[in-house]
C-alpha cells in the first residue's frame, strides 16, 4: 500500500527564513514522489517531482526536495521564503505502474513578514 | 502552459439532487482523473478514466457516482443523489501518455456545496 504523511498541517516562517515541509512515504515498490502547491482559490500546480533520477529534485519557485530512501523522506525546502509562497503544500506518492497519486494531508504555509 | 478548465466554480444544490461537475481536460491528453478534497482533509482519488472507460476507482466513488466523456472535450462528473457529505472541492485533472510523463495537471476545482 502506497500512503504518504506531512508532518504540521501548519508551518509558519519569517519572510526570508529557511522552508521545510516534510513528508514521509510508504510504498512497497520505489515510487514517484511530488510536492504540489495550491494558491488560493487555485488548482494543485506541480512543484517537483522524483521519477528515481537525481535525489535531489530542484523545482519552480526556488524550491527543492531531497528524496532519502533511508529515511522515506521527501522534505521540501527553499532557503529563503518570500511572501508569495505562502499556499497550501501537498505530497504525493505514485508506485510505478499504477495510474493514480495518493494525496498527504497538506501543509498551509505561512510566511510572516 | 495548457491548463485543465472547470465549471462552474462553485455549485450549491439541495441534498437529494443531481449534480454534474464539468471539465474539459488538456487536449491531447489521454488520462483523466477526479479528485476531491473535503474541507480540511486530503485530496482523495475518486476515479481514473482511459480509453473511454473507467480504469481505476476508489472505494469512495459508490453507485452515486458516474463519469462521462460525451464529446472529445469535456469529462463530467454526475452525482445522482448528493448527501451532506459530498459538500468537497472536486479537483479534475489529465494527463498524457507519452514516455514516463507522470506529470498530472489540475484544474482550479469546482467548490460543491450540499445543503
Amino acid at each position: 500500500a502506497q500512503s504518504v504523511t506531512q508532518l504540521g498541517s501548519h508551518v509558519s516562517v519569517s519572510e526570508g527564513a529557511l522552508v521545510l515541509l516534510r513528508c514521509n512515504y510508504s510504498s512497497s515498490v520505489p515510487p514517484y514522489l511530488f510536492w504540489y502547491v495550491q494558491y488560493p482559490n487555485q488548482g494543485l500546480q506541480l512543484l517537483l517531482k522524483y521519477t528515481s533520477a537525481a535525489t535531489l529534485v530542484k523545482g519552480i519557485n526556488g524550491f527543492e526536495a531531497e528524496f532519502k530512501k533511508s529515511e522515506t523522506s521527501f522534505h521540501l525546502t527553499k532557503p529563503s521564503a518570500h511572501m508569495s509562497d505562502a499556499a497550501e503544500y501537498f505530497c504525493a506518492v505514485k508506485e510505478t505502474g499504477a495510474n493514480n497519486l495518493f494525496f498527504g494531508t497538506g501543509t498551509r504555509l505561512t510566511v510572516i513578514p | 502552459e495548457p491548463e485543465v478548465t472547470q465549471t462552474p466554480s462553485h455549485q450549491v444544490t439541495q441534498m437529494g439532487q443531481e449534480v454534474i461537475l464539468r471539465c474539459v481536460p488538456i487536449s491531447n491528453h489521454l488520462y483523466f482523473y477526479w479528485y476531491r478534497q473535503i474541507l480540511g482533509q486530503k485530496v482523495e482519488f475518486l476515479v481514473s478514466f482511459y480509453n473511454n472507460e473507467i480504469s481505476e476507482k476508489s472505494e469512495i466513488f459508490d453507485d452515486q457516482f458516474s463519469v462521462e466523456r460525451p464529446d472529445g472535450s469535456n469529462f463530467t462528473l454526475k452525482i445522482r443523489s448528493t448527501k451532506l457529505e459530498d459538500s468537497a472541492m472536486y479537483f479534475c485533472a489529465s494527463r498524457d501518455d507519452r514516455g514516463r510523463n507522470e506529470k498530472l495537471f489540475f484544474g482550479s476545482g469546482t467548490q460543491l456545496s450540499v445543503l
